[in-house]
């Protein structure tokens, strides 16, 4: 395993449009979160799941944005009707469940929406 | 509500010179304590962390951290820079049984000067 695998890594789309990143965490963690970072600032917490289940959503930054986990491997983060201020990149990441545990990310996927 | 402050948002240091990379935190419990190192394009890297015990971690390349819990301070060191250690530094907190989440700083520029 090579660690967190993201794709793609650069988006470009169009205003209005829906994207939906994918993410593959590290196969024996059971924790994936999902972060956004834009230049200047620390990656902003999103959402995370535990095996298949989110169990923290409240962050997400509005109903536009959509994360799953179905089969509790890889994860899915879906932008509905995209605006600029989503121009930004977004992040995953993944981690065993104890709290101790520091968590691997991925490289990480640019989006651009013009 | 948990926050994590990266006082400087550029530091320059010679090659060969000590550096620091100073990190505070305000947080309802005792935190767990960690920095990621970021180079361009790229996901953040662990570098290392606090759990419990001494004070002073010791994490890859080099790099130590003094936990500091009456000044709430958690400052990145390395005792000679190089200039492969240039890239971006964030320090993030974890709060047990208070969510999952990371929170991190705003980053640190570091540019090491041969």
């Amino acid at each position: 395993d090579t660690g967190v695998s993201q794709d793609p890594r650069h988006k470009i789309t169009k205003r209005g449009q829906n994207v939906t990143f994918r993410c593959d965490p590290i196969s024996e963690h059971n924790r994936l979160y999902w972060y956004r970072q834009t230049l200047g600032q620390g990656p902003e917490f999103l959402t995370y799941f535990q095996n298949e289940a989110q169990l923290e959503k409240s962050r997400l930054l509005s109903d536009r944005f959509s994360a799953e986990r179905p089969k509790g491997s890889f994860s899915t983060l879906e932008i509905q009707r995209t605006e600029q201020g989503d121009s930004a990149m977004y992040l995953c990441a993944s981690s065993f469940s104890r709290e101790v545990t520091e968590a691997f990310f991925g490289q990480g996927t640019r989006l651009t929406v013009v | 509500a948990q926050s994590v402050a990266q006082p400087e948002d550029q530091v320059n240091v010679a090659e060969g010179n000590p550096l620091t990379v100073k990190c505070t935190y305000s947080v309802s419990g005792n935190p767990y304590l960690f920095w990621y190192v970021q180079y361009p394009n790229r996901g953040l890297q662990f570098l290392l962390k606090y759990i419990t015990g001494d004070n002073l971690v010791k994490g890859s390349y080099g790099f130590e951290a003094e936990f500091n819990k009456s000044q709430t301070s958690f400052h990145l060191k390395k005792p000679s820079a190089l200039v492969s250690d240039s890239a971006l530094y964030f320090c993030a907190v974890r709060v047990p049984n208070t969510g999952n989440q990371f929170y991190f700083g705003t980053g640190t520029s570091l540019t090491v000067i041969p």
